[in-house]
């Protein structure tokens, strides 16, 4: 079974500051990894995926995450933050093939400052 | 956005009686999902069904029950409502033969047991 640890449950950074959410995870087998974003009262949404390919996957809105196999780590990063960026962050982890299902953890709450 | 709906949005019920809720959705998607969100917890799996009246137990079923007559509805059944139960509930959906592990995540429902 696999599961996913992310480090901090809350982040605070003031607006235009980088920003780094850590995400490390643990499997026997090989992984499909995702980050997904929760704004206030609303559901989950994509906010980029690692399947294959580059180690380096990034989404529209200026997050990046990088795959490191040796670490197992999928940490988010953001070289400035915007106060739209405040919302709960969460790494998920599903089996490389099939992802049917996916082990999320228990998020990190990011705040920003003005 | 995916066409995904809950009912209710909300719900306050006491202890013992039965609830249900209900996830409909507009996408023709194969595979559906009932999670629950907890502080500090993250979201964990409840059950999923991978077709109609095709389902599967997830990390916390005890004291659920699901059913999928229909490949648009899928519903959550708590048979005797416990204070333990009170939490979000979100359905979500997924077809892996387009996004792979990509998951649409509803609204959420706030159930509320005294």
């Amino acid at each position: 079974a696999q599961s996913v640890t992310q480090l901090d449950s809350q982040v605070p950074v003031f607006e235009e500051a980088p920003v780094e959410l850590r995400c490390n995870y643990s499997s026997s087998v090989s992984v499909y990894l995702f980050w997904y974003v929760q704004y206030p009262n609303q559901g989950l949404q994509l906010l980029l995926k690692y399947l294959s390919g580059s180690t380096l996957v990034e989404s529209i809105n200026g997050f990046e995450a990088e795959f490191n196999k040796s670490q197992t780590s999928f940490h988010l990063r953001k070289p400035s933050v915007h106060i739209s960026d405040t919302a709960e962050y969460f790494c998920a982890v599903g089996l490389s093939g099939s992802a049917r299902q996916l082990t999320f953890g228990s998020g990190t709450q990011l705040t920003v400052l003005p | 956005d995916a066409g995904i709906t809950q009912s209710p949005r909300h719900k306050v019920t006491e202890t013992g009686t039965p609830v249900t809720l209900r996830c409909h959705q507009t996408e023709n998607h194969r595979y559906m999902y009932w999670y629950r969100q907890d502080p500090g917890h993250g979201l964990r799996l409840i059950h999923y069904s991978y077709g109609v009246k095709d389902t599967d137990k997830g990390e916390v079923s005890d004291g659920y029950s699901v059913s999928r007559s229909k490949t648009e509805d899928f519903l959550l059944t708590l048979e005797s409502a416990t204070s333990s139960q009170t939490s979000v509930y979100f359905c979500a959906i997924s077809e892996p033969g387009t996004g792979v592990g990509e998951q649409y995540f509803g609204p959420g429902t706030r159930l509320t047991v005294t």
